[in-house]
């Protein structure tokens, strides 16, 4: 089944500077890529999703970029704020999603 | 407003008493699951639904049920609860796996 490894699992950052968080992934048959943040005491929530047919998507201050032939995806945040502190999850569907083990982020104002 | 609640938000139990989670989504989604969220572990699937027909196990399905008699609900079932069931869980809803889930605030379960 569909492996997902994600890097790093903690990440501290100045407000204001940028956070990248790193996924690979096993099966080159997935084709969708979402990214979730969970604040504390509440549920994840997407923030930004990518599909296989495109390398790169844009939202604001968030983007994600996907490379399919190394099999890796990454979500940078810019120009980060104390509001971003949270757990970030990345994700890989093939049949099904698979889950990426999350990444603490603090931003220390 | 679009959401998936689940119930309740936390419940202490003791080993082998039954007890059921209840998840509900008002967003009409044919797809359903649960998750469980261990430290480092990150978020693994229990089971999913497809739609009303179907369900399946996922990957950590050993000790729980679950059923899905209409759209609108997906109870996850613990017969004979150990402390290893102990966490974090989530169910989640979305029109099918490849559009983005919405998630519950979750229940955090302690097994003594």
């Amino acid at each position: 089944g569909e492996n997902v490894e994600q890097h790093p699992s903690t990440l501290s950052v100045q407000e204001g500077d940028s956070a990248v968080i790193k996924c690979t992934y096993s099966d080159s048959a997935s084709n969708y890529f979402p990214w979730y943040k969970q604040e504390l005491g509440k549920g994840p929530q997407l923030i930004i999703d990518i599909r296989s047919n495109v390398g790169e998507k844009k939202d604001q201050r968030i983007a994600v970029t996907l490379n399919k032939t190394a099999k890796h995806f990454s979500l940078h945040i810019t120009e980060t704020q104390p509001e971003d502190s949270a757990v970030y999850f990345c994700a890989a569907l093939y049949q099904k999603v698979t889950f990426g083990t999350g990444t603490k982020l603090q931003v220390i104002p | 407003e679009a959401q998936v609640t689940q119930n309740p938000r936390y419940l202490i139990t003791v080993t082998g008493k039954k007890l059921t989670v209840t998840c509900s989504q008002n967003m009409n989604h044919e797809y359903m699951s649960w998750y469980r969220q261990d430290p480092g572990l990150g978020l693994r699937q229990i089971y999913y639904s497809m739609n009303v027909e179907v369900t399946d196990k996922g990957d950590v399905p050993e000790g729980y049920k679950v059923s899905r008699k209409e759209k609108r609900n997906f109870p996850l079932i613990l017969e004979s609860p150990s402390p290893n069931q102990t966490s974090l869980y989530f169910c989640a809803s979305s029109l099918s796996p490849g559009f983005p889930l919405h998630f519950g605030n979750g229940t955090r379960l302690t097994v003594t």
